[in-house]
């Protein structure tokens, strides 16, 4: 199975900053990696597909870059509602895996 | 408008079974591929499996294959998880997902229902 080591677990940031979130695969994926946000209220949604393709209705503050092993998402500018939990997943093979999770905090 | 809606759920004794159900609106179920992912107490999210648009094919997280089954029945728009001989470990918030398909495997989790809690305790 391939492993996404997703660093940090948790974030403090104030409003108006700029967060990168990074996630590492144990081997090379091909770029076939996406982003999920979850609300504290549970409701998961994808942010970004294929490394750096925006899903529709997703907000421009957010990007994503990498390659190979090593991904990262961006999100330019934080907004209230951008405090969440954040996933990054691969489907280069089967099974599909998740990393650990990034909590966004507010600082 | 999109929604998957999980039942099913509860307390439930290791070694028992229980059945899941997601039931589809606002989008053509029979057209998508289905998952189901889970996300255990500790946050952490574990795909279980999917099941192809017309039922004729599922692949499972290796781990799992022996205990659960993913079923569908399109003209109820519902999709189906059977779990058997539960574990402590199963303990987990279980996520319906419609998917995209590409090439062969799950390329994204497209929508997402609410999650039912599967609580396995004796």
């Amino acid at each position: 199975d391939i492993q996404m080591t997703q660093t940090p677990s948790s974030m403090p940031a104030s409003l108006g900053e700029r967060v990168t979130i990074s996630c590492r695969a144990s081997q090379g994926i091909s770029n076939y990696l996406n982003w999920y946000q979850q609300k504290p209220d549970g409701t998961i949604k994808p942010l970004i597909y294929y490394t750096s393709n925006l899903q529709s209705g997703v907000p421009s503050r957010f990007s994503g870059s990498g390659s190979g092993t090593d991904y990262s998402l961006t999100i330019s500018s934080l907004e209230p509602e951008d405090f969440a939990m954040y996933y990054c997943q691969q489907y280069d093979s089967s099974p599909l895996t998740f990393g650990s999770g990034t909590k966004l905090e507010i600082k | 408008e999109v929604q998957l809606v999980e039942s099913g759920g509860g307390l439930v004794q290791p070694g028992a079974s229980l059945k899941l159900s997601c039931v589809a609106s606002g989008f053509t179920f029979s057209d998508y591929w289905m998952s189901w992912v889970r996300q255990t107490p500790g946050k952490t999210m574990e795909w279980i499996g999917d099941i192809k648009y017309d039922g004729s094919y599922t692949n499972y997280a290796p781990s799992l294959k022996n205990r659960f089954t993913i079923s569908r029945d399109n003209a109820k728009s519902t999709l189906y998880l059977q779990m058997s001989n539960v574990r402590s470990e199963d303990t987990a918030t279980y996520y319906c997902t419609g998917s995209r398909h590409t090439m062969g495997i799950t390329s994204l989790f497209d929508y997402w229902g609410q999650g039912v809690m599967v609580t396995v305790s004796s």
